[in-house]
Parts: C-alpha cells; structure tokens; sequence
C-alpha cells in the first residue's frame, strides 16, 4: 500500500513569491490534515479535511495560506506572498476517517515538504 | 484546549542503556495517546498507542503505558541502540486531531 505522498520535498524562494505543496493521501483515507513542523517543534495543526470539506482551519492563517482538497481526495497548500517566518516543513497526514476511528485510530504521515524563504 | 508536556532534549545515552522520556498531558474527555518517531531525514512514524486508560503500548522494545491518574504517557526501553537516535513526540488525539509535544531528541553513542 502506498503511503502518504508529498511534493515538492524541497522548495526554496524568495519572499513575497507564491508557493504551493500537493500531497496524495492513501487510498481510501477520507480525512486529510495539514501540519507545520517549525525546526526543533511539534507539528501544529493547520487544517483537517473531512472528505473535501474544510472541517477545522481555524489554525489557518487565511491571509496568505489557503487550502483546497477538490473531490476528496488530493489537496493543496498554497502560501501568497510567502514570508521569512514561514520556513519550516510543511506535513500532510491522512487517516481513514472521522466516523471510523475518531480519536483512536492512527495518523499516516508524509515525508514533508521543506520550505526555505530567503 | 488538549495539549501536551515532554520533556527536553536532547537525551544522551550510551548503548544498552534504559530510557525514559517522560510525557504529560492536559485533555478533556477521553483521549488517545500516541509516541511518534522521527529518524533523521524521514517522515514521522507511529511508533505505539493506548487508547484507554492503564493500556500499555509496545513495540520495537518500548512501551508506555496510559495512566490517567497522573496524566502521563511516559516512553521506556530497557536496552537501547543506536539505531534508536531519533527524534520522539508524545501526541494526543482528541476530536479526530493530532496534538503534539515539541519533541525529544535521543541521541544514542556506541
């Protein structure tokens, strides 16, 4: 079974340009999730997909990210005009979903991609 | 809000060694806890779970156990390795979300 599939894994640009990440959950995973991982911290929440609708961004910061999962499956995370502060790595999770295993299952997370703003 | 204490690093040890890196978490309701382990240049991996209060969770040698009484998940190896230097987050999953620690560094010398 493929994992959770994330590119690009590396990035890099300079301040105030776009930026976009894409990630494929595993197949039949109906809850999706967008993590930041800033160097030597945790990963804190940026949004959680419930299929494809947007059940938690409240962690979100919607005046430069925004997010999309058409069809309920992929997503992207686009961030405009990106800032020095957002380097970090950016994490996408999956899991099977809400109803199924709703704060016992496990999440399933991709490699990440790393974002360096100069 | 759910959230989550573990303690910093990094942890250095020599090899055989026992390990302990404690955790401690805050949380309404019931949740489920988690240790994730992250190898260097690798994605985060589950490493064990509990889903209910005294479940011990073990694998790869280490365990936890869930004890509410004291809200802590604290991770134990009675013999680690070097192939064991990574970086470990404690995690509570409450409302379908994932809340993490800042992590622990092990860093495990031969």
């Amino acid at each position: 079974e493929a994992g959770v599939v994330q590119s690009p894994r590396y990035k890099i640009i300079e301040k105030k340009q776009p930026v976009a990440f894409w990630c494929n959950p595993i197949s039949g995973h109906n809850t999706l999730y967008w993590y930041l991982q800033n160097l030597g911290q945790g990963p804190e929440l940026l949004i959680r997909y419930e299929n494809e609708e947007a059940v938690d961004d409240s962690q979100l910061p919607k005046d430069r990210f925004s997010a999309e999962r058409l069809k309920g499956v992929d997503s992207t995370l686009k961030i405009q005009p990106a800032e020095l502060g957002d380097s970090a790595v950016y994490l996408c999770a999956s899991s099977r979903g809400a109803a199924m295993d709703w704060n016992t299952g496990e999440l399933f997370f991709g490699e990440g991609s790393r974002l360096t703003v100069l | 809000g759910n959230s989550v204490t573990q303690m910093e690093g990094p942890v250095t040890l020599s090899e055989e060694a026992f390990l302990t890196i404690n955790c401690t978490y805050t949380a309404t309701g019931y949740p489920s806890l988690f240790w994730y382990v992250q190898y260097p240049g690798e994605g985060l991996q589950l490493l064990l779970k509990a889903t209910k209060a005294d479940d011990k969770g073990s694998n790869k040698g280490f365990e936890a156990t869930y004890r509410k009484e004291t809200t802590s998940f604290h991770l134990e190896k009675g013999s680690v390795q070097v192939s064991d230097s990574a970086v470990y987050f404690c995690a509570l999953r409450g409302y379908s979300t994932l809340t993490f620690g800042k992590g622990t560094m092990l860093l495990v010398s031969p």
